[in-house]
């Protein structure tokens, strides 16, 4: 089973950390976790991916449990234009995308 | 730099028409291809992924078909729209890469279709 469970939505506040949560407990030794988000009306936007180390780019940071069954997606000061729907998928070729977390960043 | 080109970005259509929208990618050579389409408030759904051309791997049965006449060109096609089939559809691309992360997806703007 290759899905992913995430929370249907979360808020945070302008310019406080947004932790998006998700749980891959299927995940096997070599997948990687992928995170996208998707802002209304658009196509999905590559975040960030790992393996088991935590990763850290210019959009956001992952954070991979020890055991890899979970993950959290950090964007530290986050602002009004990160409202928007994040996916975190897992696999090779092929991913399975579920229905994401619903951020809304409030003023 | 890689780019992903879609069209229509929206179409209406009649229910038993036929459909065709076509992706394509520039600045990359045999690219992993990927058709998703999102119904209203919903998640993405896989439909098709394709690892070279002629190869085409079908995810959910349905009257949806692709094909990948050239190596960063991918089609979608119906012989006839259902009222079902409304929906985003989006393509994607990624590296045909040996390493697993270079697995990370690229989607295009999307095609917006609604069956009348």
């Amino acid at each position: 089973d290759a899905k992913t469970t995430q929370p249907p939505s979360m808020d945070c506040a302008e310019g406080r950390a947004a932790n998006l949560p998700c749980n891959h407990s299927t995940i096997s030794g070599n997948e990687y976790v992928y995170w996208y988000r998707q802002i209304h009306s658009q196509g999905p936007q590559y975040i960030i991916h790992g393996l088991k180390n935590n990763e850290t780019n210019e959009m956001a940071s992952l954070i991979i449990t020890e055991d890899r069954k979970s993950s959290t997606l950090i964007l530290p000061h986050a602002t009004l234009r990160d409202t928007a729907v994040y996916y975190c998928t897992r696999g090779y070729q092929k991913v399975t995308f579920g229905t994401g977390t619903k951020l809304q960043v409030i003023p | 730099s890689q780019t992903i080109h879609q069209w229509p970005a929206t179409l209406v259509q009649p229910v038993g028409s036929p459909l065709s929208l076509e992706c394509t990618v520039e600045g990359t050579s045999n690219p992993n291809l990927y058709w998703y389409r999102q119904a209203a408030g919903r998640g993405l759904q896989l439909l098709f992924y394709s690892v070279g051309i002629g190869q085409i791997s079908s995810e959910v049965p349905q009257n949806l078909s692709a094909s990948r006449p050239q190596d960063r060109q991918f089609i979608l096609s119906s012989k006839k729209l259902l009222l079902s089939d409304s929906g985003f559809y989006l393509c994607a691309w990624s590296a045909l890469g040996v390493r697993e992360r270079d697995y990370e997806q690229y989607f295009g703007p999307g095609t917006r279709l609604t069956v009348t």
